[in-house]
């Protein structure tokens, strides 16, 4: 069984150019979540979706920021005219449920890159 | 705010010993979990202990809990070089969708040879 997957691991964007991200959850998965870690930082959540709803974007930029997990494929978390200031790494997690005792399992990751 | 804040921030020994990382929060959890991050790479899930738990192993792994004084604990015993990494406790948002964890800045845990 596969674990969560995200790509690229890599993102090098310039200035004021679209980003996206991409996360496909572990199989049987229909619970997905974003978070941010900045350098030397913790993470900080961002968006929780289950498949074509949002459950949660409490911790979402109001601007420029959006997310979705279609029924089909990945989910995608899109970030538009990109600033240096979303230089961070964007961590993407699942789970098979939501509620108080569920686990979430992590991806290796996408590093995005502003210049 | 921080709900989960770990102590200390950085943590180094040598091989063999025990470590052992603290972590406090604010308000009421249903849950309380601990990650390891290697330098550069994803989140790994360690261990979840409930609220209603107050210990729970895993290999050597310890964690205890004690919501009274809204605080937790991560024991490596016997320590080794693979387990130098960050260490992250998360709890659930109090009030919140119930799915999204909030994490603290983490201990970065450094195992001499």
């Amino acid at each position: 069984n596969a674990g969560v997957m995200q790509n690229p691991r890599h993102l090098v964007r310039r200035r004021g150019q679209e980003a996206r991200l991409r996360c496909s959850p572990m199989k049987g998965h229909s619970h997905v979540y974003w978070y941010r870690q900045l350098p030397e930082e913790g993470l900080k959540f961002m968006v929780y979706l289950q498949k074509e709803n949002i459950i949660d974007e409490s911790g979402m930029p109001k601007e420029r920021f959006s997310a979705e997990f279609p029924k089909e494929g990945p989910s995608i978390l899109r970030i538009q005219q990109v600033v240096r200031g979303d230089s961070a790494a964007y961590f993407c997690a699942s789970s098979p449920g939501s509620g108080l005792l569920r686990e979430q399992y992590f991806g290796p990751g996408t590093r995005l890159t502003v210049t | 705010s921080q709900q989960g804040e770990e102590d200390p921030q950085a943590l180094s020994i040598q091989e063999g010993e025990n470590a052992t990382m603290n972590c406090s929060y604010k308000t009421s959890i249903n849950n309380l979990q601990w990650y390891r991050q290697n330098s550069g790479r994803g989140l790994v899930h360690l261990i979840l202990i409930r609220s209603n738990e107050r210990e729970k192993h895993s290999g050597r792994l310890r964690v205890t809990l004690d919501t009274s004084k809204k605080s937790s604990s991560l024991l490596i015993t016997a320590s080794r070089a693979a387990d130098t990494a960050s260490y992250f406790c998360a709890t659930d948002a109090p009030g919140g969708s119930q799915g999204n964890l909030i994490f603290g800045k983490g201990t970065k845990l450094s195992v001499k040879p």
